[in-house]
Protein backbone atom coordinates (compact mmCIF):
# COMPACT_ATOMS: atom_id res chain seq x y z
CA UNK A 1 0.00 0.00 0.00
CA UNK A 2 1.72 3.28 -0.73
CA UNK A 3 2.02 5.93 2.05
CA UNK A 4 1.81 9.81 1.93
CA UNK A 5 3.24 11.00 -1.10
CA UNK A 6 4.57 14.84 -0.92
CA UNK A 7 5.93 17.17 -3.67
CA UNK A 8 8.53 18.42 -4.09
CA UNK A 9 11.08 17.28 -1.48
CA UNK A 10 12.91 20.07 -1.77
CA UNK A 11 12.42 23.48 -2.88
CA UNK A 12 14.64 26.71 -2.87
CA UNK A 13 13.69 29.91 -3.98
CA UNK A 14 14.15 33.38 -2.86
CA UNK A 15 11.88 36.05 -0.53
CA UNK A 16 8.42 36.81 -2.07
CA UNK A 17 8.40 34.18 -4.57
CA UNK A 18 5.36 32.00 -4.49
CA UNK A 19 5.51 28.18 -3.47
CA UNK A 20 3.62 25.36 -3.43
CA UNK A 21 3.17 21.59 -2.30
CA UNK A 22 1.65 18.84 -3.40
CA UNK A 23 0.23 15.70 -1.08
CA UNK A 24 -1.38 12.79 -2.35
CA UNK A 25 -2.96 10.95 1.14
CA UNK A 26 -2.82 7.49 1.71
CA UNK A 27 -6.34 6.01 0.10
CA UNK A 28 -9.10 5.58 2.31
CA UNK A 29 -7.81 8.46 5.03
CA UNK A 30 -10.69 10.76 4.69
CA UNK A 31 -8.64 13.10 7.01
CA UNK A 32 -5.24 15.25 5.73
CA UNK A 33 -2.54 17.79 7.67
CA UNK A 34 -0.52 20.31 6.87
CA UNK A 35 2.22 20.29 9.32
CA UNK A 36 5.63 22.75 9.31
CA UNK A 37 8.38 21.36 10.96
CA UNK A 38 11.06 23.99 11.96
CA UNK A 39 14.56 23.26 12.56
CA UNK A 40 15.09 21.37 15.88
CA UNK A 41 11.07 21.24 16.98
CA UNK A 42 8.24 19.14 16.83
CA UNK A 43 5.51 19.61 13.89
CA UNK A 44 2.79 21.97 14.33
CA UNK A 45 -0.34 21.76 13.14
CA UNK A 46 -1.41 24.39 9.66
CA UNK A 47 -4.57 22.72 9.06
CA UNK A 48 -6.63 19.98 8.95
CA UNK A 49 -9.02 18.52 6.87
CA UNK A 50 -12.35 16.39 6.90
CA UNK A 51 -12.65 15.29 3.51
CA UNK A 52 -12.88 18.50 1.72
CA UNK A 53 -13.53 21.13 4.32
CA UNK A 54 -11.21 22.80 6.40
CA UNK A 55 -11.90 21.90 9.93
CA UNK A 56 -9.41 23.45 11.62
CA UNK A 57 -7.40 26.45 9.75
CA UNK A 58 -6.45 28.28 13.01
CA UNK A 59 -2.62 28.34 12.93
CA UNK A 60 -2.57 28.76 9.03
CA UNK A 61 -1.28 32.46 8.42
CA UNK A 62 -3.48 33.24 6.13
CA UNK A 63 -2.26 36.54 5.16
CA UNK A 64 0.06 34.69 2.87
CA UNK A 65 -0.85 30.64 3.13
CA UNK A 66 -3.23 28.94 1.32
CA UNK A 67 -4.58 25.40 1.16
CA UNK A 68 -6.94 23.65 -0.78
CA UNK A 69 -8.44 19.74 -1.35
CA UNK A 70 -10.96 20.04 -4.05
CA UNK A 71 -12.54 16.79 -4.29
CA UNK A 72 -10.90 15.23 -1.09
CA UNK A 73 -8.25 13.64 -2.07
CA UNK A 74 -5.53 15.57 -3.07
CA UNK A 75 -4.14 18.59 -1.57
CA UNK A 76 -2.28 21.62 -2.12
CA UNK A 77 -0.42 24.37 0.06
CA UNK A 78 0.32 27.42 -1.34
CA UNK A 79 2.71 30.20 0.41
CA UNK A 80 2.71 33.57 -1.18
CA UNK A 81 4.89 35.68 -0.49
CA UNK A 82 7.23 33.54 0.78
CA UNK A 83 8.98 35.18 3.69
CA UNK A 84 12.76 33.89 5.27
CA UNK A 85 10.82 32.53 7.94
CA UNK A 86 8.88 30.15 5.89
CA UNK A 87 12.07 28.25 5.81
CA UNK A 88 10.82 24.52 6.97
CA UNK A 89 9.77 20.90 6.64
CA UNK A 90 6.44 21.05 5.53
CA UNK A 91 4.80 17.78 6.09
CA UNK A 92 1.57 16.44 4.68
CA UNK A 93 -0.12 13.61 7.07
CA UNK A 94 -3.74 11.49 6.80
CA UNK A 95 -5.57 9.34 8.75
CA UNK A 96 -9.03 7.72 8.80
CA UNK A 97 -11.67 10.49 9.72
CA UNK A 98 -12.63 11.14 13.24
CA UNK A 99 -14.50 8.77 14.94
CA UNK A 100 -12.99 5.94 13.17
CA UNK A 101 -10.65 3.15 15.35
CA UNK A 102 -7.50 4.31 15.69
CA UNK A 103 -8.03 7.95 15.72
CA UNK A 104 -5.46 9.80 15.94
CA UNK A 105 -2.46 7.82 14.13
CA UNK A 106 -1.28 10.04 11.55
CA UNK A 107 0.66 8.69 8.80
CA UNK A 108 3.46 11.29 7.16
CA UNK A 109 4.97 12.06 4.08
CA UNK A 110 8.40 12.45 3.96
CA UNK A 111 7.85 15.97 3.91
CA UNK A 112 9.30 19.02 1.91
CA UNK A 113 11.89 21.19 2.53
CA UNK A 114 11.60 24.37 1.87
CA UNK A 115 14.11 26.88 1.86
CA UNK A 116 13.47 30.81 1.58
CA UNK A 117 16.70 32.82 0.60
CA UNK B 1 -0.81 27.15 22.98
CA UNK B 2 -0.93 24.00 24.52
CA UNK B 3 2.65 22.21 25.31
CA UNK B 4 4.59 19.09 25.77
CA UNK B 5 7.55 18.91 27.70
CA UNK B 6 9.64 16.30 25.95
CA UNK B 7 12.59 15.37 27.93
CA UNK B 8 15.51 14.72 27.76
CA UNK B 9 16.37 16.85 24.95
CA UNK B 10 19.38 14.49 23.41
CA UNK B 11 20.64 11.10 24.74
CA UNK B 12 24.01 9.67 23.71
CA UNK B 13 24.28 5.61 24.91
CA UNK B 14 26.27 2.85 23.95
CA UNK B 15 24.43 0.31 21.75
CA UNK B 16 23.34 -2.38 24.27
CA UNK B 17 22.12 0.18 27.08
CA UNK B 18 18.02 0.62 27.71
CA UNK B 19 16.81 4.44 27.12
CA UNK B 20 14.05 6.31 29.07
CA UNK B 21 12.19 9.43 27.74
CA UNK B 22 8.85 10.91 28.82
CA UNK B 23 6.41 13.58 27.91
CA UNK B 24 4.12 15.42 30.58
CA UNK B 25 2.10 18.21 30.00
CA UNK B 26 -0.13 19.94 32.52
CA UNK B 27 -3.55 19.16 30.22
CA UNK B 28 -5.00 16.54 30.19
CA UNK B 29 -5.08 13.51 27.18
CA UNK B 30 -7.21 11.09 25.40
CA UNK B 31 -4.31 9.92 23.08
CA UNK B 32 -1.03 9.50 23.30
CA UNK B 33 1.22 8.53 20.56
CA UNK B 34 5.29 8.07 19.80
CA UNK B 35 7.08 9.02 16.44
CA UNK B 36 10.68 8.23 15.25
CA UNK B 37 11.62 10.96 12.13
CA UNK B 38 15.14 10.02 11.07
CA UNK B 39 16.87 12.60 8.79
CA UNK B 40 15.35 13.81 6.10
CA UNK B 41 12.32 11.75 6.45
CA UNK B 42 8.57 12.15 7.95
CA UNK B 43 7.78 10.75 11.48
CA UNK B 44 6.56 7.31 11.78
CA UNK B 45 4.01 5.74 14.37
CA UNK B 46 6.21 3.67 16.31
CA UNK B 47 3.16 3.06 19.42
CA UNK B 48 -0.32 4.74 19.64
CA UNK B 49 -1.77 4.77 23.40
CA UNK B 50 -5.51 5.04 24.46
CA UNK B 51 -6.08 3.97 28.04
CA UNK B 52 -5.01 5.72 31.11
CA UNK B 53 -2.45 3.35 32.55
CA UNK B 54 -1.98 1.14 29.24
CA UNK B 55 1.18 -0.39 28.82
CA UNK B 56 1.77 -1.13 25.47
CA UNK B 57 5.25 -3.27 23.48
CA UNK B 58 6.51 -2.95 20.29
CA UNK B 59 9.52 -5.31 19.86
CA UNK B 60 12.00 -3.49 22.07
CA UNK B 61 9.98 -0.70 22.64
CA UNK B 62 7.94 -0.29 25.63
CA UNK B 63 5.69 3.03 26.12
CA UNK B 64 2.86 3.88 29.20
CA UNK B 65 0.05 6.36 29.03
CA UNK B 66 0.17 7.93 32.09
CA UNK B 67 -2.65 6.84 34.85
CA UNK B 68 -3.21 10.92 35.60
CA UNK B 69 -3.55 11.21 31.29
CA UNK B 70 -1.10 14.05 31.88
CA UNK B 71 2.51 12.13 30.87
CA UNK B 72 3.89 9.11 29.02
CA UNK B 73 6.93 7.35 28.80
CA UNK B 74 9.12 5.10 26.31
CA UNK B 75 11.40 2.89 26.47
CA UNK B 76 13.94 1.25 24.62
CA UNK B 77 15.77 -2.21 25.69
CA UNK B 78 19.00 -3.24 24.29
CA UNK B 79 19.44 -0.24 21.67
CA UNK B 80 21.22 -0.84 18.64
CA UNK B 81 22.51 1.39 15.93
CA UNK B 82 19.57 1.43 13.86
CA UNK B 83 17.87 3.38 16.83
CA UNK B 84 19.65 6.64 16.54
CA UNK B 85 17.28 9.12 15.44
CA UNK B 86 14.63 11.76 16.87
CA UNK B 87 11.83 10.59 18.93
CA UNK B 88 8.82 12.55 19.16
CA UNK B 89 5.37 12.44 21.62
CA UNK B 90 2.88 13.73 20.17
CA UNK B 91 -1.46 13.86 22.33
CA UNK B 92 -4.60 14.44 21.22
CA UNK B 93 -6.22 16.48 23.91
CA UNK B 94 -9.38 15.70 25.49
CA UNK B 95 -12.03 17.29 23.92
CA UNK B 96 -10.07 18.10 20.82
CA UNK B 97 -10.53 16.45 17.66
CA UNK B 98 -7.85 14.51 15.67
CA UNK B 99 -5.23 17.39 16.53
CA UNK B 100 -2.04 16.12 17.47
CA UNK B 101 -0.13 18.68 19.61
CA UNK B 102 3.61 17.41 19.71
CA UNK B 103 6.68 17.63 21.71
CA UNK B 104 10.33 19.11 20.48
CA UNK B 105 11.75 15.71 20.34
CA UNK B 106 14.28 13.65 21.96
CA UNK B 107 17.82 12.99 20.18
CA UNK B 108 19.05 9.93 20.46
CA UNK B 109 22.61 8.63 19.36
CA UNK B 110 23.92 5.23 20.01
CA UNK B 111 27.40 4.78 20.05
CA UNK B 112 28.69 0.68 18.44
Amino acid sequence: EAGVVQSPRYKIIEKKQPVAFWCNPISGHNTLYWYRQNLGQGPELLIRYENEEAVDDSQLPKDRFSAERLKGVDSTLKIQPAELGDSAVYLCASSLEWGAANTGELFFGEGSRLTVL
Amino acid sequence: GQQLNQSPQSMFIQEGEDVSMNCTSSSIFNTWLWYKQDPGEGPVLLIALYKAGELTSNGRLTAQFGITRKDSFLNISASIPSDVGIYFCAGQLRGSQGNLIFGKGTKLSVKP
